[in-house]
């Protein structure tokens, strides 16, 4: 079965540290995997999303970029956090039939 | 591009009670609709989902409905428990092409003992 993990649960960051997340999926190959921030109560909001090794395509404009460097390894970054950043990441892969499978979320605050 | 409409925002109801959510979209061409349920602190699990060649699917005390003329979908939970509160996302594709999933914007469901 396929299952999905997300690093670190929790991050604590001061203003202007880098920032990297990692997401990886088991017991699928060439899944298209996707990053998502939450607001506190809010909606989900498509940051990036990849259909393969090396492919990025960026949702939103900002702070943040991605990376895949290999087939199940997706990473979100960020060189310099700006307060706006903190938040609830999300990192999803997407079955055969069409349906997201998410992970169990980053906590981002950025102090 | 799709857009998703969920309604209410905020919905509580009695233990024992049902309770519907409901969510239009604005893409004719999408096919496939599916529900997400978020727990505090926990990343959304897929509950229920539909296809456009089907009108109503059932799983236990969980049910979802379809209607393409109208553009309308919407979750049926009966006879609620408190572990049924939580976020509830209902999203839209057109699966086939590859599409994103387009989420509404989320209902927060509060059951009461």
């Amino acid at each position: 079965s396929q299952t999905i993990h997300q690093w670190p649960a929790t991050l604590v960051q001061p203003v202007g540290s880098p920032l990297s997340l990692e997401c990886t999926v088991e017991g699928t190959s060439n899944p298209n995997l996707y990053w998502y921030r939450q607001a506190a109560g809010r909606g989900l909001q498509l940051l990036f999303y990849s259909v393969g090794i090396g492919q990025i395509s960026s949702e939103v404009p900002q702070n943040l970029s991605a990376s895949r460097p290999q087939d199940r390894q997706f990473i979100l970054s960020s060189k310099k956090l700006l307060l706006s950043d903190s938040g609830f990441y999300l990192c999803a892969w997407k079955g055969a039939g069409g349906w997201q499978y998410f992970g169990p979320g980053t906590r981002l605050t950025v102090l | 591009g799709e857009n998703v409409e969920q309604h209410p925002s905020t919905l509580s109801v009695q233990e024992g009670d049902s309770a519907v959510i409901k969510c239009t979209y604005s893409d004719s061409a999408s096919n496939y609709f599916p529900w997400y349920k978020q727990e505090l602190g926990k990343g959304p699990q897929l509950i229920i989902d539909i296809r456009s060649n089907v009108g109503e699917k059932k799983d236990q005390r969980i049910a979802v409905t379809l209607n393409k003329t109208a553009k309308h979908f919407s979750l049926h939970i009966t006879e609620t428990q408190p572990e049924d509160s939580a976020v509830y996302f209902c999203a839209a594709t057109y699966a086939n092409a590859g599409n994103m999933l387009t989420f509404g914007g989320g209902t927060r469901l509060m059951v009461k003992p």
